[in-house]
């Protein structure tokens, strides 16, 4: 099973400050990897699709990047909404696993 | 305006069976591979079940094997997800989601709460 190891566990930013998240994969998984956001008391949505395509609707402050095994989410300048949980997820290999999520939380 | 609307959750004892369900509207789902993941309270999400668009083909994490069934019925637009043998530590909030990928889940239902209980 492929492991996900996100960091830091929580990031706390001020709006407009710019955020930098880490997925690290515990072997290679080309470019197979999505990042959700999950808002309090809401279902995850997908953001990021194999490794750096923007799902639609997604704003372009949101940017990932990354291949083999370490990846990055970058949000360019935090918007009040920005602020929830985000998650790494794999479809490289059996089973398909997410990440144990980062939270980003208002400073 | 693609939605997904499960139900069915609830409280069940150790041992015990439930099936959750969901609806799907706003595209049809016989275009898409379909899924379930979910998420113990307070923790992170873990990918269940996952059928492909005619039904043909199923896959599961090893946890709910042999114990849980992924269905699906596309003239009704529905999926439904029976499970049984339940374990204390099945309970979370079941999600359904469309597969645009393989394996990227571009939209989310609200989710059902399963509780395994004595």
């Amino acid at each position: 099973e492929i492991v996900l190891t996100q960091s830091p566990a929580t990031l706390s930013l001020s709006p407009g400050e710019r955020a930098t998240l880490s997925c690290r994969a515990s072997q290679s998984i080309n470019r197979y990897l999505a990042w959700y956001q999950q808002r309090p008391g809401q279902a995850p949505s997908l953001l990021i699709y194999d490794a750096s395509n923007r799902a639609p609707g997604i704003p372009a402050r949101f940017s990932g990047s990354g291949s083999g095994t370490d990846f990055t989410l970058t949000i360019s300048s935090l918007e009040p909404e920005d602020f929830a949980v985000y998650y790494c997820q794999q479809r490289s290999n059996w089973p398909k696993t997410f990440g144990q999520g980062t939270k980003l939380e208002i400073k | 305006e693609v939605q997904l609307v499960e139900s069915g959750g609830g409280l069940v004892q150790p041992g015990g069976s439930l099936r959750v369900s969901c609806v799907a509207s706003g595209f049809p789902i016989s275009n898409y591979w379909m899924g379930w993941v979910r998420q113990a309270p307070g923790k992170g999400l873990e990918w269940v079940a996952h059928i492909n668009r005619d039904g043909t083909e199923e896959n599961y994490v090893d946890s709910v094997r042999g114990r849980f069934t992924i269905s699906r019925d596309n003239a009704r637009n529905s999926l439904w997800l029976q499970m049984n043998s339940l374990r204390v530590e099945d309970t979370a909030v079941y999600y359904c989601v469309r597969d645009s990928g393989p394996f990227q889940f571009d939209h989310w239902g609200q989710g059902t709460l399963v509780t395994v209980s004595s």
